[in-house]
């Protein structure tokens, strides 16, 4: 079955940078597209970062554009967010996510890592 | 750049009743590419709902998804216990703010 483990969260002082991964397994990883949602506490759903399945595409909201990094490596099955720049708003469970063959929606999630920036 | 505005906030409901969300978007949703999820407290959101009514794998037909262009409806038929939960509507990488159905 499809397992989606994230990694790397932590507290991280504003400003601070920090490098989230997501070991999948289960499934043909180097075939979807993969990306990072993210809840702030108490929070609704934000979609972070999208990342082609062969990694020549990548796209992020205009929150995040150009401190967030989304990159993959296909021969390790594994999904990277690098986040620098970090801002007090940024703290938040940051989600692992695969697409749908058919694309558009997200049919399997990681339980999610921590990212909280203090201040 | 699409949103979605998810009606109630909060649906107060007891269990066996029926649940009726909504969802409303800024602009007509392309091939009504329109999912809803289910977040239990502490878990993962799971996908319920795509292509606006139709379901994913394994989940109950008590869970019903219609609508298109703009405004869509998640419907529950009869709550069970284990249904208490935020529901998300979602249009891509845009999600609406979350329906809480809470306990009566």
């Amino acid at each position: 079955q499809v397992q989606l483990v994230e990694s790397g969260g932590g507290v991280v002082q504003s400003g601070g940078s920090l490098r989230l991964s997501c070991a999948a397994s289960g499934f043909s990883f180097s075939s979807f597209a993969m990306h990072w949602v993210r809840q702030a506490p108490g929070k609704g759903l934000e979609w972070v970062a999208l990342i082609s399945y062969d990694g020549t595409g990548e796209y992020s909201p205009d929150s995040v554009k150009g401190r967030f990094t989304i990159s993959r490596d296909n021969s390790k099955n594994t999904l990277y967010l690098q986040m620098s720049s970090l801002r007090g708003e940024d703290t938040a469970v940051y989600y692992c996510v695969k697409e749908t063959s058919m694309g558009h929606y997200f049919d399997s999630w990681g339980l999610g890592t921590l990212v909280t920036v203090s201040s | 750049e699409i949103v979605l505005t998810q009606s109630p906030g909060t649906l107060s409901l007891s269990p066996g009743e029926r649940a009726t969300l909504s969802c409303r978007a800024s602009q007509s949703v392309s091939s009504n590419y329109l999912a809803w999820y289910q977040q239990k407290a502490g878990q993962a959101p799971r996908l319920l709902i795509f292509g606006a009514s139709n379901r994913a794998n394994g989940i109950p037909d008590r869970f019903s998804g219609s609508g298109s262009g703009t405004d869509f409806t998640f419907t529950i038929s009869r709550l069970e216990p284990e249904d208490f939960a935020v529901y998300y509507c979602q249009q891509y990488r845009t999600f609406g703010q979350g329906t809480k159905v809470e306990i009566k």
